[in-house]
């Protein structure tokens, strides 16, 4: 069954750096997603991506992030500056059409910031 | 702003005991209420959407259901691999992002 694919499965990097997490959404979906997770809280919502741009963002979104889908394949978050309150899971996302459809979650990058 | 609360947040069952898992959610116009399961360390893996008031989903062991309020996910005769955390989440009509309740652990024991 095609499934949607994150690397790298844990990132550490120190407060300040850049990082840029990679998924590869399944094949034939159209809409794209990137969501959080702290530990121990709720998965929330960082932004949505069709047809090459931003389509949402929440309000944790600010101008530190960025995403981008620089191939056919693969959908990037950037994170330019990163802080400790960015130490959480992050999960990308893609659903196939519409967009209550359902969205196929990958297994994560667990982001570490020291 | 939409929210989404699940009860309780976490439940031990044994083998067989039947129960359900409560997910009450406050949103502009639901365009859907979806149940995730989750395993530890990995993403969200889909179960149903429910779309209107009424609607019942079934998958095995597995029953979702929605009322205009709350959507109940039944698990009748749990087994030890229905352990998991179990997530709510809603989508309102204006968006196509979901708002997720902090989930519920349950822990079947043989």
């Amino acid at each position: 069954e095609p499934e949607v694919t994150q690397t790298p499965s844990h990132q550490v990097t120190q407060m300040g750096q850049e990082v840029i997490l990679r998924c590869v959404p399944i094949s034939n979906h159209l809409y794209f997603y990137w969501y959080r997770q702290i530990l121990g809280q709720k998965v929330e919502f960082l932004v949505s991506f069709y047809n090459n741009e931003i389509s949402e963002k929440s309000e944790i979104f600010d101008d530190q992030f960025s995403v981008e889908r620089p191939d056919g394949s693969n959908f990037t978050l950037k994170i330019r500056s990163t802080k400790l309150e960015d130490s959480a899971m992050y999960f990308c996302a893609s659903s196939p059409q519409t967009t209550n459809e359902k969205l196929f979650f990958g297994s994560g990058t667990q982001l570490s910031v020291l | 702003e939409d929210q989404v609360t699940q009860s309780p947040e976490a439940l031990r069952l044994q083998e067989g005991e039947s129960s359900s898992l409560n997910c009450s959610y406050t949103v502009s116009g639901l365009r859907g209420l979806f149940w995730y399961r989750q395993d530890p360390g990995k993403g969200p893996e889909f179960l149903f959407t429910l779309y209107s008031a009424g609607e019942e989903k079934e998958k095995e062991r597995l029953k979702a259901t929605l009322t205009k309020k709350e959507s109940f996910l039944h698990i009748t005769a749990p087994k030890p691999e229905d352990s998991a955390t179990y997530l709510c989440a809603a989508m309102n009509s204006g968006y196509s992002t979901l708002t997720f309740g902090k989930g519920t652990m349950l822990l079947v024991s043989p």
